[in-house]
């Protein structure tokens, strides 16, 4: 069966230093993978997709980036941290593929950050 | 761009009231899924609606499909303390040059239930 691994569940990191956040998937392959920020008592934000390796859209410009270094892999980064960086992240994954009936995003189980 | 609207944004109710939070596309969606976020945890995925006009039932939890593909809810019948949580509506759309070979998922910004015992 599939499986979805994100780690640290916490973090707390001072507002400069640099970040990265890893996402590995097993029981599949050639994934879609996504990270998502979810600031306290909002919403989900796409941060990152990207459906292969090496393959990264960014949906929204800010301080992160984010890396695909092998098909089960997903990192996110950053160089220095913001305050603003704060919030809980969530990776995931789903299908790739023209059957839209079979898309369904697994998460994994978050990485709470706060920058201080 | 393409979005997905959902109301209301937070829903305090008393145990054994209904609940039902409603979800909006701007444009016709393939799909529609909901994802119940608990407290202190991660989205996970309950059903997914794929008719037009379509209802799909789990138990005290009632989905509905618009007949345009445009909207949905989720109705829960007598709530219950375990059904405290964020709940989350999903539109399936094509990625932007894909030429329908991928999808994608654009989530509503959730409907925060709290329940009263």
């Amino acid at each position: 069966s599939q499986t979805i691994h994100q780690w640290p569940a916490t973090l707390v990191q001072p507002v400069g230093s640099p970040l990265s956040l890893e996402c590995t998937v097993e029981g599949t392959s050639n994934p879609n993978l996504y990270w998502y920020r979810q600031a306290a008592g909002r919403g989900l934000q796409l941060l990152f997709y990207s459906v292969g390796i090496g393959q990264i859209s960014s949906e929204v410009p800010q301080n992160l980036s984010a890396s695909r270094p092998q098909d089960r892999q997903f990192i996110l980064s950053s160089k220095k941290l913001l305050l603003s960086d704060s919030g809980f992240y969530l990776c995931a994954w789903s299908v790739f593929g023209p059957f839209s009936s079979s898309l369904v995003y697994t998460f994994g189980s978050g990485t709470r950050l706060t920058v201080v | 761009g393409q979005q997905v609207m959902q109301i209301p944004q937070y829903q305090h109710v008393q145990e054994g009231e209904d609940f039902t939070t409603y979800c909006n596309s701007s444009t016709t969606l393939s799909n529609i899924q909901w994802y119940k976020q608990r407290p202190g945890g991660h989205p996970v995925f309950l059903i997914q609606l794929v008719k037009s006009g379509e209802v799909k039932k789990q138990k005290r939890l009632t989905f509905q499909f618009g007949e345009a593909k445009k909207n949905s809810s989720l109705h829960i019948t007598a709530t219950q303390t375990t059904d405290v949580g964020t709940y989350f509506c999903a539109g399936i759309l094509p990625t932007e040059n894909s030429g329908g070979s991928n999808y994608k998922l654009t989530f509503g910004k959730g409907t925060l239930l709290t329940v009263n015992p």
